[in-house]
C-alpha cells in the first residue's frame, strides 16, 4: 500500500473561520511533509515531521499550525486565513528517500 | 542552494509522439525523484533515480549524476500522459532541501 489519503477534497472557508486539513498513511513512514502549491508553480515546503517532532518550519505564518498526533496522522490547522492562502495543499511522507503524496486539499479562502 | 531547471517549459504532442524532458541540477545530489501531476492536482511518483537508468512501461529515464543532469523519456504518448513533470533533488535523503523544478508542462492531443 503506497497511498497517502488526505481530507476533505476541497474547502472553501471565511477569513473568521477555523478548520482542519487532515492526512493519513499506513505505510509506516517517520517523516511527513505539508506542501502548499499555487497555480502554475512548484510545490513549497511547508513544515516537515520526522518521528512525530516538528524538524523543519519554513518560516510558515502562525495562522497555520500543524500537529502530528501519531506516526500515521498529520494534521494542518488553519485560523484567519488570507485570500492570497487559497492554493493546493499538499501532504507527503517518504521512506529511504521516496516521497509519496496524497491527492491534495484545494482550499478557497474568501 | 540548489537550482534546478527543466527543459522545454511546455510542449504539445499529437497522441503517438515520442519525447524528451530534461532536468539540470546545480550540485551534486543523493536524491533525483521525477513526478507527474495529472489535471486533478495528484502528484504521482514516476522514478526514483539518483544515477543510472530505469524503465516503467513507456516512461524511461536516465540520471547522469556526474554532468549534473536527468532525462525523462515518454514513447508512444497517451492524452493521459498530460499534465505537469517535476523533477526534484535533494542533497541526501532525510527532508531538507527537496528542491522541486519549475516543471514542464505536457499536453497530449488525440
Amino acid at each position: 500500500d503506497t497511498e497517502v489519503t488526505q481530507t476533505p477534497k476541497h474547502l472553501v472557508m471565511g477569513m473568521t473561520n477555523k478548520k482542519s486539513l487532515k492526512c493519513e498513511q499506513h505505510m509506516g513512514h517517520r517523516a511527513m511533509y505539508w506542501y502548499k502549491q499555487k497555480a502554475k508553480k512548484p510545490p513549497e515546503l511547508m513544515f516537515v515531521y520526522s518521528y512525530e517532532k516538528l524538524s523543519i518550519n519554513e518560516s510558515v505564518p502562525s495562522r497555520f499550525s500543524p500537529e502530528c498526533p501519531n506516526s500515521s496522522l498529520l494534521n494542518l490547522h488553519l485560523h484567519a486565513l488570507q485570500p492570497e492562502d487559497s492554493a493546493l495543499y499538499l501532504c507527503a511522507s517518504s521512506q529511504a528517500g521516496k516521497r509519496y503524496f496524497g491527492p491534495g486539499t484545494r482550499l478557497t479562502v474568501l | 542552494g540548489i537550482q534546478v531547471e527543466q527543459s522545454p517549459p511546455d510542449l504539445i504532442l499529437q497522441e503517438g509522439a515520442n519525447s524528451t524532458l530534461r532536468c539540470n541540477f546545480s550540485d551534486s545530489v543523493n536524491n533525483l525523484q521525477w513526478f507527474h501531476q495529472n489535471p486533478w492536482g495528484q502528484l504521482i511518483n514516476l522514478f526514483y533515480i539518483p544515477s543510472g537508468t530505469k524503465q516503467n512501461g513507456r516512461l524511461s529515464a536516465t540520471t547522469v549524476a556526474t554532468e549534473r543532469y536527468s532525462l525523462l523519456y515518454i514513447s508512444s504518448s497517451q492524452t493521459t500522459d498530460s499534465g505537469v513533470y517535476f523533477c526534484a533533488v535533494a542533497i541526501n535523503n532525510y527532508g531538507q532541501n527537496f528542491v522541486f523544478g519549475p516543471g514542464t508542462r505536457l499536453s497530449v492531443l488525440p
